[in-house]
């Protein structure tokens, strides 16, 4: 068991790319989460999936966000056009089932500059 | 809405001191609430939990006793450690049912001196 493994863990791109982040969680783990973390702050939530199902979206996650679970295992998160404001740390967290402990990846490091 | 406020840091303390980090939440109905630590350059851990009123989450020597009454989790240690050094945030969830949607405070910074 190798924990929550996101890729890349830093990314720069520039306003108007778009950028892609991958989360790998922990095996078996049928939730899986994403967060957005800005500097000084705590982690926000964005969205969350039970196997490949995206049960719930939050209002933080405008239309240039998208995240998938196709099989049921890794996800994606795609940011498009891609705004200054996006500037963040992205994390990604998988629990067993909807009431264990969620364990949290390293992040994602993203900069648009 | 739901929502939960932390002592602002950055707490600075002396090796073998007393800590309390404080930590108060705003929530409907009955949530559980966490306690996780983020060391310099890891991810997010989950340090210790509690899921009803009274109840007293324990881990690596720090404690945070569930208040309903006061509508708080506030985070002690009797003797901090160099090796505590890290940021700590509260969190809670919607009850017990989804222990991963997390609502988190803004994190307070505990930097221990030798």
């Amino acid at each position: 068991d190798t924990g929550v493994s996101q890729d890349p863990r830093h990314k720069i791109t520039k306003r108007g790319q778009n950028v892609t982040f991958r989360c790998d969680p922990i095996s078996e783990h049928n939730r899986l989460y994403w967060y957005r973390q800005t500097l000084g702050q705590g982690p926000e939530f964005l969205t969350y999936f039970q196997n490949e199902a995206q049960l719930e979206k939050s209002r933080l996650l405008s239309d240039r966000f998208s995240a998938e679970r196709p099989k049921g295992s890794f996800s994606t998160l795609e940011i498009q056009r891609t705004e200054q404001g996006d500037s963040a740390m992205y994390l990604c967290a998988s629990s067993l089932n909807a009431n264990t402990e969620a364990f949290f990846g390293q992040g994602t490091r993203l900069t648009v500059v | 809405g739901n929502s939960v406020t932390q002592m602002e840091g950055p707490v600075t303390l002396s090796e073998e001191a007393f800590l309390t980090i404080n930590c108060t939440y705003t929530a409907t109905g009955y949530p559980s609430l966490f306690w996780y630590v983020q060391y310099p350059g890891e991810g997010l851990q989950l340090l210790l939990k509690a899921t009803k009123a009274d109840d007293k989450g324990s881990n690596k020597g720090f404690e945070a006793t569930y208040r309903k009454e006061t509508t708080s989790f506030h985070l002690e240690k009797g003797s901090v450690q160099v090796s505590d050094s890290a940021v700590y945030f509260c969190a809670l969830s919607y009850g017990s049912s989804n222990t991963g949607k997390l609502i988190f405070g803004q994190g307070t910074t505990l930097q221990v001196k030798p």
